[in-house]
């Protein structure tokens, strides 16, 4: 099992373009989530998925867009980036049940210039 | 809602000794605890987690966190750390009615010979 995976790893972007970051799991969970991490701040909820077919924001979603695509897939856009934009983002699942921890993607450096 | 206070941001400690980070924790529910640890450049793993029972929960890798309801505290400790310990340590919380976790700022520990 791959787990969770993100891509891509490292991106820069001017403002103002857009782009999306893809996540996929292959543990069959039903929520996914993205989070950013900026320093000092922990990470912040940005949407959540909590089944197929759902998706809510979370703490922090302006500014941002999320599809879920089918159970694997879950990505996040930015329509007109910003560099307030410029976080590391990192995409998380979990089968949903109450008890279950949350499984982490490796992370996607973003940086908007 | 809950919150999350880390009360250290940065912890140096050399290589042996014992190591506290501490967590805090504020809400008007029940909640379960989490300890999640980041090593540089990779994403976040569960270290271990607090749901019911016993108020004393260990890792498999020496590490142990106490729930504390009347202090609401979370706090972690290692009696004897190594170099490989050296990483970023995020305390999270989440409503035992909910599936979204809301995380302290975290605590950087560096392990020194």
């Amino acid at each position: 099992n791959a787990g969770v995976t993100q891509t891509p790893k490292f991106q820069v972007l001017k403002t103002g373009q857009s782009m999306t970051l893809q996540c996929a799991q292959d543990m069959n969970h039903n929520s996914m989530y993205w989070y950013r991490q900026d320093p000092g701040m922990g990470l912040r909820l940005i949407y959540y998925s909590a089944s197929e077919g759902t998706t809510d924001k979370g703490e922090v979603p302006n500014g941002y867009n999320v599809s879920r695509l089918n159970k694997r897939e879950f990505s996040l856009r930015l329509e007109s980036a910003a560099p307030s934009q410029t976080s590391v983002y990192f995409c998380a699942s979990t089968t949903g049940t109450l008890f279950e921890t949350q499984y982490f993607g490796p992370g996607t450096r973003l940086l908007v210039l | 809602a809950q919150s999350v206070t880390q009360l250290d941001s940065q912890v140096p400690v050399f290589e042996e000794a014992p190591v506290e980070l501490r967590c805090n924790y504020s809400s008007s529910v029940s909640v379960y605890l989490f300890w999640y640890v980041q090593y540089p450049n990779q994403g976040l793993q569960l270290l271990l987690k607090y749901l019911s029972g016993s108020t004393l929960v260990e890792s498999i890798n020496g590490f142990e966190a106490e729930f504390n309801k009347s202090q609401t505290s979370f706090h972690l400790r290692k009696p004897s750390v190594h170099i490989s310990d050296t990483a970023e340590y995020f305390c999270a919380v989440r409503k035992v009615d909910d599936y979204k976790l809301s995380f302290g700022a975290g605590t950087t520990v560096t392990v020194r010979a």
